[in-house]
């Protein structure tokens, strides 16, 4: 299996612009998790999926971030419009069933000008 | 003063040497612990994993301890190799409504000198 794949790998946008990450999750794996990574924060939890279905979006951090799972092999994360503080990597991950591990991609290196 | 990000704790060591990362959890509700490293520019790996019904996994070269007593887990790597050189993560499940996301904690930075 080609793991997790995310794209783009890197994206650079200016503020006010639409940005959509996205992400192919590990065969059968019935969890998808997004990620973002800063160096203030470190790794947060955004959003995660369950069979398609979000589970919990507590982390979303406002209304210009948005995901969606429309099938079991494709996950997006869009953020519209996006602001220079949204600059960070975001990752994607899977995992087969519930309360195991997580297997990431290689995230999307995001800046926003 | 200004906040300039997480300072996260290093670890340095000589090749060869035996490395000792711990990690420190707060929510005792917590059943599974992870283990990942993650190298510059590449996503987390895993590493190794523990249920809170163990306190010792044993892997290649690596072992996870867990003390649930003081909340306390620690990554022991023998023999650690330049290769080893990355930030590690320890992750918790805190299970009830939290059941099936992870909480990562943030991280520690260990340098392998030749």
């Amino acid at each position: 299996d080609a793991g997790v794949i995310q794209s783009p790998r890197h994206e650079v946008t200016e503020m006010g612009q639409e940005v959509t990450l996205r992400c192919k999750p590990i065969s059968g794996h019935d969890y998808l998790f997004w990620y973002r990574q800063t160096m203030m924060r470190g790794l947060e939890l955004l959003i995660y999926f369950n069979n398609n279905v979000p589970i919990d979006d507590s982390g979303m951090p406002e209304d210009r971030f948005s995901a969606k799972m429309p099938n079991a092999s494709f996950s997006t994360l869009k953020i519209q419009p996006s602001e220079p503080r949204d600059s960070a990597v975001y990752f994607c991950a899977s995992s087969l069933r519930n309360n195991e591990k997580l297997f990431f991609g290689s995230g999307t290196q995001l800046s926003v000008l | 003063g200004e906040n300039v990000g997480l300072h996260l704790p290093t670890l340095s060591v000589q090749e060869g040497d035996n490395s000792i990362i711990n990690c420190a959890y707060s929510n005792s509700a917590s059943d599974y612990f992870i283990w990942y490293k993650q190298e510059s520019g590449k996503g987390p790996q895993f590493i190794i994993d523990i249920r809170s019904n163990m306190d010792k996994r044993q892997g290649q070269r690596v072992t996870v301890l867990l003390n649930k007593t003081v909340k306390h887990l620690s990554l022991q790597i023998a023999a650690t190799q330049p290769g080893d050189s990355a930030v590690y993560f320890c992750a918790e499940n805190a299970g009830g409504t939290s059941y099936g996301k992870l909480t990562f904690g943030q991280g520690t930075i260990l340098t392998v000198h030749p």
